[in-house]
């Protein structure tokens, strides 16, 4: 069956380090994965897009790769910040589907 | 804008009552989705609907119907509702169905089922 796997317990990091969250999948092909945010009480927000022939996605702090040989996205957020502080989801998206199937989500705390 | 809006925002039923989730969005967006979100299982997808008058089921769709009777709204019905259906419904929006469009969130419904 197909999974994604995201590290179900909280990464915390001081300010101005670098975040780093991982996104493994199995069994899938996925054509593109986005990135969400979502603050406590609130729906998640959409970060980024990725697609399968890209290797890396830039916008603004945000670094998102992708290796479709490991199966595997990564997530950096640069300087991070306290305001940065939110669980992070990641959602593959199947090549002939449009759904997106999302993972459980990490949690990040950023300490000042 | 006002983006997506859901109501109610929260909701408490006692096990066999009915009710309807409504969604409603302003961004003129065709597709509309309709998620729920349980601890340590991530959102799993209920019901969406690529474009008006048209609806698909998702990963977990038992016990649910929808409706997308206008291009602005969608709704989800739980016909009996049921302690398992106890959770936190987010209903999203994009603009097209197809690869690449990015989802566009509600705030939320919590629903408990006593």
């Amino acid at each position: 069956s197909q999974k994604i796997e995201q590290n179900s317990e909280a990464l915390n990091i001081q300010e101005g380090k670098t975040a780093t969250l991982t996104c493994n999948y199995t069994n899938y092909s996925p054509a593109y994965l986005q990135w969400y945010r979502q603050d406590p009480g609130r729906g998640p927000v959409f970060l980024l897009l990725i697609r399968e022939n890209e290797k890396e996605k830039r916008k603004e702090r945000l670094k998102v790769t992708f290796d479709t040989t490991l199966k595997q996205s990564l997530f950096h957020i640069t300087a991070s910040q306290p305001a940065d502080s939110a669980t992070y989801l990641c959602a593959p998206r199947l090549n002939a589907g449009n759904m997106l199937t999302f993972g459980g989500g990490t949690r990040l705390m950023v300490k000042p | 804008n006002a983006g997506v809006t859901q109501t109610p925002k929260f909701q408490v039923l006692k096990t066999g009552q009915s009710m309807t989730l409504q969604c409603a969005q302003d961004m003129n967006h065709n597709s509309m989705y309709w998620y729920r979100q349980d601890p340590g299982m991530g959102l799993r997808l209920i019901y969406y609907s690529a474009s008006e008058g048209t609806t698909d089921k998702g990963e977990v769709p038992d016990g649910y119907n929808v409706s997308r009777l206008k291009k602005q709204n969608f709704l989800l019905g739980l016909e009996s509702a049921a302690p398992s259906q106890t959770s936190v419904y987010f209903c999203a929006s994009s603009y097209g169905s197809g690869v690449g469009y990015e989802q566009y969130f509600g705030p939320g419904t919590r629903l408990t089922v006593t």
